[in-house]
């Protein structure tokens, strides 16, 4: 099956910092990544579209200079979360579509981000 | 916007016994989702219908399109301590996007 993985799968960092989250798809390549965010006991909330090779789509309310998406590889999207505060802690997940065209979705393990 | 409704939000059910939740929407989709998430991990896809009227199994998972396009429904059968969780069905119209239901929670009693 499809298997992605996302690293680091817990980070705990100061206020003020960055962080990176990677997402790879591990057997299959992906033209379209997506990241995600949930909050305990809710939905996954989309973040934004990550394309290969083009900018990241954003979500209304998602800032887009806050979360850098970079997708630099058929296999690979990156996340950044930029000067983080405490509200920015949470789950986030990613999600790789197949680029075989199924309308499908294969998700990473999650990171938990918490942010002092 | 497009819309999901889950239900039910949260069921509590003896070991072995049949669990059966669903999802509707006002509009119609192309592709209908079946995910499981426990606690701090991603989701994990159980099933996936491409078709209108389309009836899935997975071992003790069983799942169907609705005709109308506008439904879809997950049966668990003789349910097993593991199956806790909670289950998320998504539906996929034009765009590369998923909706997301809001999610059913599986509670086991001892």
């Amino acid at each position: 099956g499809a298997v992605v993985s996302q690293h680091p799968s817990r980070v705990i960092c100061k206020s003020g910092t960055s962080v990176k989250i990677e997402c790879r798809s591990l057997d299959f390549q992906a033209t379209t990544m997506f990241w995600y965010r949930q909050f305990p006991k809710q939905s996954l909330m989309l973040m934004a579209t990550s394309n290969e090779g083009s900018k990241a789509t954003y979500e209304q309310g998602v800032e887009k200079d806050k979360f850098l998406i970079n997708h630099a590889s058929l296999t690979l999207s990156t996340l950044t979360v930029t000067s983080a505060h405490p509200e920015d802690s949470s789950f986030y997940i990613c999600s790789a579509r197949d680029y075989r065209g199924r309308e499908t979705q294969y998700f990473g393990p999650g990171t938990r981000l918490l942010v002092l | 916007g497009q819309q999901l409704n889950q239900s039910p939000q949260s069921m509590f059910i003896q070991e072995g016994e049949d669990v059966s939740m669903n999802c509707t929407s006002s509009s119609i989709f192309n592709t209908w989702l079946w995910y499981k998430q426990d606690p701090g991990e991603g989701p994990v896809l159980l099933i996936a219908l491409y078709k209108a009227g389309e009836l899935t199994s997975n071992g003790r998972l069983t799942a169907q399109f609705g005709i109308t396009r506008k439904d879809s429904f997950l049966n668990i059968s003789a349910s097993i301590p593991s199956d806790v969780g909670i289950y998320f069905c998504a539906g996929h119209w034009r765009d590369d996007k998923i909706i997301f239901g809001k999610g059913t929670r599986l509670h086991i009693l001892p």
